[in-house]
């Protein structure tokens, strides 16, 4: 199986930070990753999929960047909406496999 | 707009059944691979099934195999994940998530979940 190592699990920011989190495979799964957004008790919102794209309606301070084993999200100016947990999904093979989650909270 | 609705969980004792649903409306369900993900108390986010667009394929998380079963009906926009031999570490809110045109996808959309508590 893919192990996805996610970091940090948890980090507080200010409004209008940039944020970042990475994403680690244990071994290469090209481009095949994907980042949700999880909002406290509602289903996951797919963000971005092959590591890249931005999911249409999503706003353009998500991005994601990333190829092979890293991979790196990023909210540029974080706003009090974004409070959430967000997962790194890598699709390279089965069984399809999350990182553990990043909790993003407002400082 | 795509919406999935699940139904069919609830408390239920240990080694007991329980079969889950999702109604899927808003796009041609027939050309879609469907997941079942499950997402424990407090924890992270665990893929648990997929079948693909004619049911004729399917795969399973390790953690379930043998003890569930992905099956869907078309005719009905419909998906099914009927799981035997519940066990407490089984106690989730599954959700199931519309896959892509092939089994290795992003999960493009969500039901809002349905939860499976397993205790005596």
């Amino acid at each position: 199986d893919i192990q996805m190592t996610q970091s940090p699990s948890s980090l507080s920011a200010s409004v209008g930070d940039r944020v970042t989190i990475t994403c680690q495979a244990s071994q290469d799964i090209s481009k095949y990753l994907n980042w949700y957004q999880q909002k406290a008790g509602k289903p996951p919102k797919l963000l971005i999929y092959d590591a890249s794209n931005l999911e249409t309606g999503v706003p353009s301070r998500f991005s994601g960047v990333g190829s092979g084993t890293d991979f790196t999200f990023t909210i540029s100016s974080l706003q009090p909406e974004d409070i959430a947990t967000y997962y790194c999904q890598q699709f390279d093979d089965l069984p399809l496999t999350f990182g553990g989650g990043t909790k993003v909270e407002i400082k | 707009e795509v919406e999935l609705l699940e139904s069919g969980g609830g408390l239920i004792q240990p080694g007991e059944s329980l079969r889950l649903s999702c109604v899927a409306s808003g796009f041609t369900f027939s050309n879609y691979a469907m997941h079942w993900v499950r997402q424990a108390p407090g924890k992270g986010l665990e893929w648990v099934s997929v079948i693909t667009s004619s049911g004729s394929s399917t795969d399973y998380a390790d953690s379930v195999r043998g003890r569930f079963t992905v099956s869907r009906d078309n005719s009905q926009n419909t998906l099914y994940v009927q799981m035997n031999g519940l066990r407490a570490e089984d106690t989730a809110v599954y959700y199931c998530a519309k896959g892509g045109p092939v089994i290795l996808y992003q999960f493009e959309d969500w039901g809002h979940g349905t939860q499976v508590i397993v205790s005596s």
